[in-house]
């Protein structure tokens, strides 16, 4: 059974960056496709990109494109995602999930989500 | 980028079937995947591939997907189902291959 575990809410003012973790426990960094999904406040669910093994990259949606950076460190089985020149837009809770191709992509365990305030 | 339609709210009452649309243009060639999501929490996938289960979804959960709809149903409606649903689908030729549709709340009268 995976377990994520998110680091705790942020607040950060518009410019700034933000970096969220995700700890894994159950399986191994290395064993999984990790993504990040973002929920605006009582909005639907956005996929901001996510790690394909079969290819060895890091998607990102264009949307994000320059902005997002998605990383892992296997020694200690945490994925994060760095989010820079924020705007009040990105107010949102973030979450971490694990990836299944089967052929294509779904996400079958879910972090906690971590919210994140863009404010002045 | 591919999208998926959703209506915004369906009702129905305890005991009786809800059905859930999700439409996209010819989303029959997909694979659609459904979530749950209830107030403060986060996602919980209850159908992949169209019509499969993960373990610990109750069989009253189904899905089927043909043409430009796919539908997620639920029997025996229960008021622990009220929640927001949303359909996926990965579009491998896109920009933007992760795609959700914007939702559907279910409520149970």
């Amino acid at each position: 059974q995976v377990q994520l575990v998110q680091s705790g809410a942020e607040v950060k003012k518009p410019g700034a960056s933000v970096k969220v973790s995700c700890k894994v426990s159950g399986y191994t960094l290395t064993e999984l496709s990790m993504h990040w999904v973002r929920q605006a406040p009582g909005k639907g669910l956005e996929w901001m990109g996510g790690f394909d093994p079969e290819d060895g990259e890091t998607i990102y949606a264009q949307k994000f494109q320059g902005r997002v950076t998605m990383t892992e460190d296997t020694s200690t089985d945490t994925a994060y995602m760095e989010l820079s020149s924020l705007r009040s837009e990105d107010t949102a809770v973030y979450y971490c999930a694990t990836g299944v191709r089967k052929p294509t992509y779904y996400f079958d365990y879910w972090g906690q989500g971590t919210l994140v305030t863009v404010s002045s | 980028s591919y999208v998926l339609t959703q209506p915004p709210s369906v009702s129905v009452a305890p005991g009786q079937t809800a059905r859930i649309t999700c439409g996209g243009n010819n989303i029959g060639s997909k694979s659609v995947h459904w979530y749950q999501q209830k107030p403060g929490q986060a996602p919980v996938l209850v159908v992949y591939d169209d019509s499969d289960r993960p373990s610990g979804i109750p069989e009253r959960f189904s899905g089927s997907n043909s043409g430009n709809t796919a539908t997620l149903t639920i029997s025996r409606v229960e008021a622990g189902d009220e929640a927001d649903y949303y359909c996926q689908v990965w579009d491998s030729s896109s920009d933007h291959p992760g795609v959700f549709g914007g939702g559907t709340k279910l409520t149970v009268l």
